[in-house]
């Protein structure tokens, strides 16, 4: 079990630009989630997949971010034209198909807008 | 609205005593509740779940919970403190989806800050 990874773990980026981020998954686990974190607060539900449906996202989940998760496997994260306001810590996590099963999560990326 | 709270942003204990880390929750129904650490410039770490069941829970690294359901509270203890717990502790709660619930996201505290001096 080699855990869930994340890439890049950090990202600097100027306003405006677009930024892409990776999540590879504990590989049995078919529900993958984002979270975002800022500081002094707890993660926030951003959405999740179960395989590669996308089944739910959140309303801090403005229309300048998209998640896929393409064949099921690993997921991307993409926030285009950044604001200030986007930087935090961008998590993802795994688990197996049923709510009640523990959510496995990744390092983070921590993104900075300047 | 569904919320969890932490009402201590930190928490001080000396090594070798007990500890205890408050989370109560406002949820509808019968939540699963969770516990995750985080140490710096890390992920979160699960620690233990109540799902249904006896009301004290066992966990990773000697830490157990204990559920109660009149209080809607789910506190993190250790009997004895190492330095080495010193980090910050998340409380989670998913509600069930015939509570109104999703079927994917927790929903967390704002952490406590656990610092355990020698």
């Amino acid at each position: 079990d080699t855990g869930v990874s994340q890439d890049p773990r950090h990202k600097i980026t100027k306003r405006g630009q677009n930024v892409t981020f990776r999540c590879d998954p504990i590989s049995e686990h078919n529900r993958l989630y984002w979270y975002r974190q800022t500081l002094g607060q707890g993660p926030e539900f951003l959405t999740y997949f179960q395989n590669e449906a996308q089944l739910e996202k959140s309303r801090l989940l403005s229309d300048r971010f998209s998640a896929e998760r393409p064949k099921g496997s690993f997921s991307t994260l993409e926030i285009q034209r950044t604001e200030q306001g986007d930087s935090a810590m961008y998590l993802c996590a795994s688990s197996l198909q049923t709510g009640y099963f523990e959510q496995y999560f990744g390092p983070g990326t921590r993104l900075t807008v300047t | 609205a569904q919320s969890v709270a932490q009402p201590e942003d930190q928490v001080n204990v000396a090594e070798g005593n007990p500890l205890t880390v408050k989370c109560t929750y406002s949820v509808s129904g019968n939540p699963y509740l969770f516990w995750y650490v985080q140490y710096p410039n890390r992920g979160l770490q699960f620690l233990l779940k109540y799902i249904t069941g006896d009301n004290l829970v066992k966990g990773s690294y000697g830490f157990e919970a204990e559920f109660n359901k009149s209080q809607t509270s789910f506190h993190l203890k250790k009997p004895s403190a190492l330095v080495s717990d010193s980090a910050l502790y998340f409380c989670a709660v998913r509600v069930p989806s015939n509570y109104g619930g999703s079927q994917g996201n927790l929903i967390f505290g704002k952490g406590t800050k656990l610092s355990v001096k020698p």
